[in-house]
């Protein structure tokens, strides 16, 4: 079965980086776009980008163009999420996604757990 | 920007049918996903295409779609059903993912 692992709950001080991975199984990783996704306590979804996993391809929100970069280990089917300049409003738990076809639908047909990543100093 | 908006919130009592309603210019042009997200948990696909639905997901969960406005129906509200609904929609050119605010469905 798909199934998408993050890695675990991050701390981080104003101005540092954070690097969140999802290690994905259970389909052919090339095949389908990952999406992340990002989710504040108590507020909506934010769409942050997504990335192409076939051919390194990015795309990101324009909120977040420049400060987030999108990669991937095709060789151990995990893509990852960095942000740069953490804000205290950049706490909030971090989600991939799968998307739901090979032919791009925009969609999450499959979500890791969350990765919850707290600014502070 | 692309906008889509939802009510904050939608109660109805166990049995009857809840509806929320998403609303957008773009949804005339671009297809409508929804999704159910309970406490704690990641969100899950409920309808993909305005009305399609994913394998697993009950036939009382259903979309629909007028003009520029989709709707999530779910007939026969359980207490499972309880939870934060958001549908999700993409700009005029599909390059970017948009989100509706989150609806709260309450089961009274």
């Amino acid at each position: 079965q798909v199934q998408l692992v993050q890695s675990g709950a991050e701390v981080k001080e104003p101005g540092a980086s954070v690097k969140v991975s999802c290690r994905t199984s259970g389909y052919i990783f090339t095949a389908n776009y990952i999406h992340w996704v990002r989710q504040a306590r108590g507020q909506g979804l934010e769409w942050m980008g997504w990335i192409n996993p076939n051919n390194g391809a990015t795309n990101y929100a324009q909120k977040f163009q420049g400060r987030v970069t999108m990669t991937r280990d095709t060789s151990i089917s995990t893509a990852y999420m960095e942000v740069n300049s953490l804000r205290s409003d950049d706490t909030a738990v971090y989600y991939c996604a799968r998307d739901q076809s090979v032919n791009y639908y925009g969609s999450g047909s499959h979500w890791g757990q969350g990765t919850l990543v707290t600014v502070s100093s | 920007s692309y906008e889509l908006t939802q009510p904050p919130s939608v109660s109805v009592s166990p049995g009857q049918t809840a509806r929320i309603t998403c609303s957008g210019d773009v949804l005339s042009k671009q297809y409508a996903y929804w999704y159910q997200q309970k406490a704690g948990q990641a969100p899950v696909l409920v309808t993909y295409k305005d009305r399609e639905r994913p394998s697993g997901i009950p036939e009382r969960i259903s979309g629909s779609s007028s003009g520029t406005t989709v709707t999530l129906t779910i007939s026969g509200v359980l207490a499972e059903d309880e939870a934060d609904y958001y549908c999700q929609s993409a700009d005029s050119s599909a390059t970017f993912v948009i989100f509706g605010g989150g609806t709260k469905l309450t089961v009274l």
